[in-house]
């Protein structure tokens, strides 16, 4: 069954620090997007891409953060200048235009 | 501030009852809503997903949508203890942002 995949699985950085996080959506899919879930907290949203562009942003998605696709198959999440608070599970997810979304299993972020 | 609204739980049923979750929403405008159930240390898993009112049924599950009441349910026929997990209720509106419930955890009693 297709998935989507995630790298890495476990990310520590310091504090200031920038991380990328890595993705591959699953290849027939058009819609990507970014959760973050803080421990013992809800899913939240983060961006949603499409058609090569961000189309839905949340406020927690601030100058911090950045998406791209470099190439036909990988996805990623920038975040620049890491906080304490930035500590969290990342999930990236895709799906086709309708239907929910197929998740990742997640890179885990410490920022130390 | 677009609110998904479910109840922690635990909701605790014994083995083959049916378990009962409710989930509701704020945004009149949500037009697909989406069950999920996660569990522990693990990545949410789509379960079902409905977009017009009434009932939607694949295999033990049954989803039921009441827009005018800005209501979703999640019924699980004959409950398994390895349906144990917490059930995230999301809603998604026009584009693609989807607001998340806080879930309720389910435990079913062997």
């Amino acid at each position: 069954e297709p998935e989507v995949t995630q790298t890495p699985s476990h990310q520590v950085t310091q504090m200031g620090q920038e991380v990328i996080l890595r993705c591959v959506p699953i290849s027939n899919h058009l819609y990507f997007y970014w959760y973050r879930q803080i421990l013992g907290q809800k899913v939240e949203f983060l961006v949603s891409f499409y058609n090569n562009e961000i189309s839905e942003k949340s406020e927690i998605f601030d100058d911090q953060f950045s998406v791209e696709r470099p190439d036909g198959s990988n996805f990623t999440l920038k975040i620049r200048s890491t906080k304490l608070e930035d500590s969290a599970m990342y999930f990236c997810a895709s799906s086709v235009a309708t239907g929910g979304d197929t998740f990742g299993s997640g890179t885990r972020l410490t920022v130390v | 501030q677009k609110e998904v609204e479910q109840n922690s739980g635990p909701l605790s049923v014994p083995e083959g009852a049916i378990a009962s979750l409710n989930c509701t929403y704020s945004d009149r405008g949500s037009q697909s809503f989406f069950w999920y159930r996660q569990y522990s240390g693990k990545s949410p898993e789509l379960i079902m997903f409905i977009y017009s009112n009434g009932d939607k049924e694949d295999g033990r599950f049954t989803a039921q949508l009441n827009k005018a009441s800005q209501y979703v349910s999640l019924l699980i026929r004959d409950s398994q203890p390895s349906d144990s997990a917490t059930y995230l209720c999301a809603v998604k509106g026009g584009y693609q942002k989807v607001t998340f419930g806080t879930g309720t955890k389910l435990q079913v009693i062997p």
